[in-house]
């Protein structure tokens, strides 16, 4: 059974700096992984997107990796802000549960906070 | 952009009431599914569906139902509301393997 982690659960940084989320996945055998935003009383936003082939996804400042081999994928945030303050979660997208069609199996989450 | 739409944002129910949250997306998506995010927890997979028609049991289905008769519409149903059911529920919707999206949520309170 896939179970994706994300470590740590929260990080307080100062604004500036340039800071990495953590996401590993027990089962390499995914379809893609992807990143998410989660504000206080909001739904997910998606962030960066990384199929099974790729190694990296970069959106403006956010840059994601994938190495499946370890079954990691980090989240790096350059020149973090005081608006990046939310909650970050990863996913992995299985290639089998309870089906013949992928599911999201999520982490739970890094609560990243970026003081002015 | 639509996107993904769920109704309603917020309610509450007594014990033993039933309800259906809808949620409906305009993408033409073949995939939608139901999470509940509680603290702690983490998000959990109740249901999901690969098409109209189709429908699957996730992690946690026990006292939901759901159904697809359109591509568009994948609403949930609370058999009977007990409080272990309160918790902020999010429907999602993608292409089979595409970028997931999801709606607002809706926050069930079940006293």
């Amino acid at each position: 059974k896939q179970e994706v982690t994300q470590i740590p659960a929260a990080l307080s940084v100062p604004e500036g700096e340039n800071l990495v989320l953590n996401c590993s996945f027990t089962d390499s055998a995914i379809y893609n992984l992807q990143w998410f935003r989660q504000d206080p009383g909001k739904g997910l936003t998606s962030l960066l997107l990384i199929q099974s082939s790729q190694r990296e996804q970069t959106s403006g400042r956010l840059n994601a990796s994938l190495d499946k081999s370890s079954g990691r994928s980090t989240l790096y945030i350059a020149a973090s802000q005081p608006g990046d303050s939310a909650t970050y979660l990863c996913a992995a997208r299985v290639t089998n549960y309870g089906g013949s069609q992928g599911n999201l199996i999520f982490g739970k989450g890094t609560k990243l906070s970026v003081k002015p | 952009n639509a996107g993904v739409t769920q109704t309603p944002k917020f309610q509450v129910l007594k014990t033993g009431q039933s309800m259906t949250l809808q949620c409906a997306q305009d993408m033409n998506h073949e995939y939608m599914s139901w999470y509940r995010q509680d603290p702690g927890m983490g998000l959990r997979l109740i249901h999901y569906s690969v098409g109209a028609g189709i429908t699957d049991q996730g992690e946690v289905p026990n006292g939901y139902n759901v159904s697809r008769s359109t591509t568009e519409d994948f609403p949930l149903r609370l058999l009977s509301a007990a409080p272990s059911q309160t918790s902020v529920y999010f429907c999602a919707s993608s292409r089979v393997i595409g970028e997931l999206f999801f709606g607002e949520g809706s926050r069930l309170t079940v006293l």
